[in-house]
């Protein structure tokens, strides 16, 4: 399987920040790469997709970018409405896997 | 499109779990998506559990696939989850969600997901 390891597991920020999240992959999986936003007691919700493409949708303070093995996710501005975990998960190779998640807490 | 996940809330172990995701908004039979499921146990991160394509073709979790079973129903718009021999560590919510097929685009919309315990 394909691990996924997301960085750091928790970040604390103030409304405004520039908040930034790694996820590598244990081996090369091109731009096949989804990054996905959970807020508390809700379903995950698709942001990126292919590495760096918007959902649509989706606050264009949300930015994503890598390929190959390392890639971030980027809030460009962070909202309160932002508080939640994300999770990057590739889909170059089956299983599908996930990332452990990164939770965002606002400051 | 609009998913939604329904069946029992517990489980005892050792028997099965038995779960569909209703689909509206899209024809099931349209050829659109990859049909998936994917659980969280509470206060852990997503797994990845297997997927239909209308035709029939599966792909499954391998560390899940000896028991398990996707199935879809055309006539009623909806796809199947069973898990057999249960443990309290298939103790999780499970989400239906689907992928494009055309764009793989990653898992564009999901159900609200569904909890189940295992217990007895």
């Amino acid at each position: 399987d394909i691990q996924m390891t997301q960085s750091p597991s928790t970040l604390s920020a103030s409304v405004g920040d520039r908040v930034t999240i790694t996820c590598r992959a244990s081996q090369y999986i091109s731009s096949w790469l989804a990054w996905y936003q959970q807020q508390p007691g809700k379903a995950p919700m698709l942001l990126i997709y292919k590495a760096s493409n918007l959902q649509s949708g989706v606050p264009s303070t949300f930015s994503g970018s890598g390929s190959g093995t390392e890639f971030t996710l980027t809030i460009s501005s962070l909202q309160p409405d932002d508080l939640a975990t994300y999770y990057c998960q590739q889909y170059s190779d089956y299983p599908y896997t996930f990332g452990q998640g990164t939770k965002v807490e606002i400051k | 499109v609009q998913l939604q996940e329904s069946g029992p809330g517990l489980v005892k172990p050792s028997q099965t779990l038995s779960l569909t995701c209703t689909v509206s908004g899209v024809s099931i039979s349209a050829d659109t998506y990859y049909w998936s499921w994917i659980r969280q146990p509470a206060g852990e991160g997503l797994e990845w559990i297997g997927h239909i394509y209308t035709s029939g073709r599966t792909n499954y979790n391998p560390s899940l696939r000896s028991r398990l079973t996707i199935t879809v129903d055309t006539s009623q718009n909806q796809f199947s989850l069973k898990l057999s021999s249960v443990t309290a560590a298939d103790t999780a919510v499970y989400y239906c969600a689907t992928i494009p097929v055309a764009t793989s685009q990653g898992f564009d919309f999901w159900g609200q997901g569904t909890m189940v315990t295992v217990s007895s």
